[in-house]
């Protein structure tokens, strides 16, 4: 069964930097684009970043491009989300998922739990 | 940046046919998935690539897409179909690539 692990969330400093990791198993993991999605307490979804399938392109939302940086490392079946410069507003749970295809838009398939991230002083 | 917009609830009787819209200026050039979530839980996909569903989800699930709207349309609804539910459109035009819709809560 397929399966994806959040962690690296909790509370940081507006400003401060955060690192996420989404370990996957049950499935090939480098043979898929993976997501980050996030969700506001009380909100909708929320599209974050994107990367295909042997890094062959990345992608963010207008929000995060230019603080975050998503990467994998397919040999220990591991996604990243790395966050820079972090604002009260990138407060919410986030959800790594798996995309159904390599190239990222095929829908989202697979989702972990979630890891939260809370932003304050 | 292409936001598609949901209403932000429906309402239908166990039995009936519940509608949920996606709108978005030539919604229908676009792939549009779906997905629902209760209450505490990740979201789940029921409808990938405007109508196809994948295994597992019933056939009380189908989608379709049109012109300015896709439409998740939900047969002989149940109790257990409440919850909210989120369009996905991927706009290859588009530096962001993909987003949601703002979701639309089900009430049975």
């Amino acid at each position: 069964e397929a399966q994806l692990v959040e962690s690296g969330g909790g509370l940081v400093q507006p400003g401060r930097s955060l690192k996420l990791s989404c370990s996957a198993s049950g499935f090939t993991f480098g043979s898929y684009a993976m997501h980050w999605v996030r969700q506001a307490p009380g909100k909708g979804l929320e599209w974050v970043s994107g990367i295909k399938w042997k890094d062959y392109g990345t992608g963010y939302a207008d929000a995060v491009r230019g603080r975050f940086t998503i990467s994998r490392d397919d040999a220990k079946n591991t996604l990243y989300l790395e966050m820079n410069n972090v604002r009260p507003e990138d407060t919410a749970l986030y959800y790594c998922t798996k995309d159904r295809g390599r190239g990222g838009y095929y829908g989202m398939d697979v989702w972990g739990q979630g890891t939260t991230v809370t932003v304050s002083s | 940046s292409y936001v598609p917009t949901q209403p932000p609830s429906v309402s239908v009787a166990p039995g009936q046919t519940a509608r949920i819209t996606c709108g978005g200026t030539n919604i229908g050039s676009h792939n549009v998935h779906w997905y629902q979530q209760k209450p505490g839980q990740a979201p789940v996909l029921v409808v990938f690539d405007n109508g196809d569903r994948p295994s597992g989800i019933p056939e009380r699930f189908s989608g379709s897409s049109s012109g300015n709207a896709a439409t998740l349309t939900i047969s002989r609804v149940e109790a257990g179909d409440e919850a909210d539910y989120y369009c996905q459109v991927w706009d290859g035009n588009s530096n962001s690539h993909t987003v949601f819709g703002g979701g639309t809560q089900l009430t049975v």
